[in-house]
């Protein structure tokens, strides 16, 4: 079975806190990806990378940097966390080839910015 | 207008009923379509994937791909109440396995 593991389930922060939030998939995807889940929005993209060292901006990458030095993890990095950060932060990972593959999600980090 | 559209519902069905849930996606060239079931406070789970016309089915789930029209569908046969989540669609235009995703539809089973 795939395993997608997120550092942390719950984190409160205080406005201006850094925040690092971790990612490790144990089924050498080459495919990581960084969302966040709001009511009535869904899941929004924020970075995705598909090899070590490279990534990719999603549909809202501002006020987000990302990290990802070995295949395995994938960092997300609010550097000066903002109360409209407080969200539900889910990873993905999958596999590439020649055909599409699924999407596995880690349990997810829910961050509340105070 | 959005990539993925679901009506947010909720849906509800009353257990042992087949539940209906329907995606609309915008772009024609989109290749693959993916059905997750996520509960309340918890990561999406993936279900169904589809990539071809016509219909998939696996137990008490079938996935229904109607590319001309561009609507991906979901039934559940045999409602349960374990069935109760949001159900989110998900679409893949081909490019880095990056996914689209609607906002998802609750579905309530009744006892």
């Amino acid at each position: 079975d795939v395993k997608v593991t997120q550092s942390s389930r719950y984190l409160v922060k205080r406005t201006g806190e850094k925040v690092f939030l971790e990612c490790v998939q144990d089924m050498d995807h080459e495919n990581m990806f960084w969302y966040r889940q709001d009511p009535g929005l869904g899941l929004r993209l924020i970075y995705f990378s598909y090899d070590v060292k490279m990534k990719e901006k999603g549909d809202i990458p501002e006020g987000y940097s990302v990290s990802r030095e070995k295949k395995e993890r994938f960092s997300l990095i609010l550097e000066s966390t903002s109360t409209n950060q407080t969200s539900m932060y889910l990873c993905a990972s999958s596999s590439s080839g020649p055909w599409f593959h699924e999407q596995f999600f880690g349990p997810g980090t829910r961050l509340t910015v105070l | 207008q959005k990539e993925v559209e679901q009506n947010s519902g909720p849906l509800s069905v009353p257990e042992g009923a087949i539940a209906s849930l329907n995606c609309t996606y915008s772009d024609r060239g989109s290749q693959s379509f993916f059905w997750y079931r996520q509960y309340s406070g918890k990561s999406p789970e993936l279900i169904m994937s589809i990539y071809s016309n016509g219909d998939k089915e696996d137990g008490r789930f079938t996935a229904q791909l109607n590319k001309a029209s561009q609507y991906v569908s979901l039934l559940i046969r045999d409602s349960q109440p374990s069935d109760s989540a949001t159900y989110l669609c998900a679409v893949n235009k081909g490019n880095f396995n990056k996914f689209y995703f609607g906002s998802g539809t609750k579905l309530n089973v009744k006892p």
